[in-house]
């Protein structure tokens, strides 16, 4: 049982450059997450996804797509790099929203730096 | 939008001391508070929560109070360790109908040996 794994751990990209970011979780959870963590300004939410094939955003979505095409997976898309992208990325699962079973997992991280 | 302040950003204290960290919500239809605490290079992982209809919890050195009438909560940790030394964050649930958390911006308890 992994939990929560995102890949990859480091990324370095130019601006202007376009990558994705893989958050997957073995756990069932029909909630997913991704965050960025920037000093300062502690988790901020760019995106979010309630199940399957649905994805909503949240407070930071700007720059930024997702896909939520398989349960276990929830895909962040930079399309146009830009320095102020350069955050901590934290992808996160839960198995319902809402006051029932909402307790976070959260992955590893994935740091990315934007030149 | 709603909003979680929480306070202070940072928090020094000594060994064996108690340590507060308070947060505020927008929300009155806020129902489940939880805390997550995130040591230098890891994952943020849950430590306590709570629920609108208990006013008090307790979990060996750490506790969390919540007030709704003034719709804030609060973190204690008593007699403190270098191991508690981390950031901490405090979150609400938001309605709408997903119902997904918003976190403050964290504090950073520093526990001087």
């Amino acid at each position: 049982n992994a939990g929560v794994t995102q890949t990859p751990k480091f990324r370095v990209l130019k601006t202007g450059q376009s990558m994705t970011l893989l958050c997957a979780q073995d756990m069932n959870h029909e909630y997913m997450y991704w965050y960025r963590q920037d000093p300062g300004m502690g988790l901020r939410l760019i995106h979010y996804s309630v199940g399957e094939g649905t994805t909503a955003k949240g407070e930071v979505p700007d720059g930024y797509n997702v896909s939520r095409l398989k349960k276990q997976n929830f895909l962040l898309g930079l399309e146009s790099a830009a320095p102020s992208q350069t955050s901590v990325y934290f992808c996160a699962s839960s198995l319902q929203g809402g006051s029932g079973a909402n307790v976070l997992t959260f992955g590893a991280g994935s740091r990315l730096t934007v030149l | 939008g709603e909003n979680v302040e929480q306070h202070p950003s940072t928090l020094s204290v000594q060994e064996g001391d108690s340590a507060v960290i308070k947060c505020t919500y927008s929300d009155s239809a806020s129902n489940y508070f939880p805390w997550y605490k995130q040591e230098l290079g890891k994952r943020p992982q849950l430590i306590i929560d709570i629920r609108s209809n208990v006013g008090e919890k307790k979990d060996q050195r750490i506790a969390v109070t919540l007030n709704k009438t003034a719709k804030h909560f609060s973190l204690h940790i008593t007699e403190t360790q270098p191991e508690d030394s981390a950031v901490y964050f405090c979150g609400a649930y938001f309605g709408g109908g997903s119902y997904i958390p918003t976190f403050g911006r964290g504090t950073s308890l520093i526990v001087h040996p």
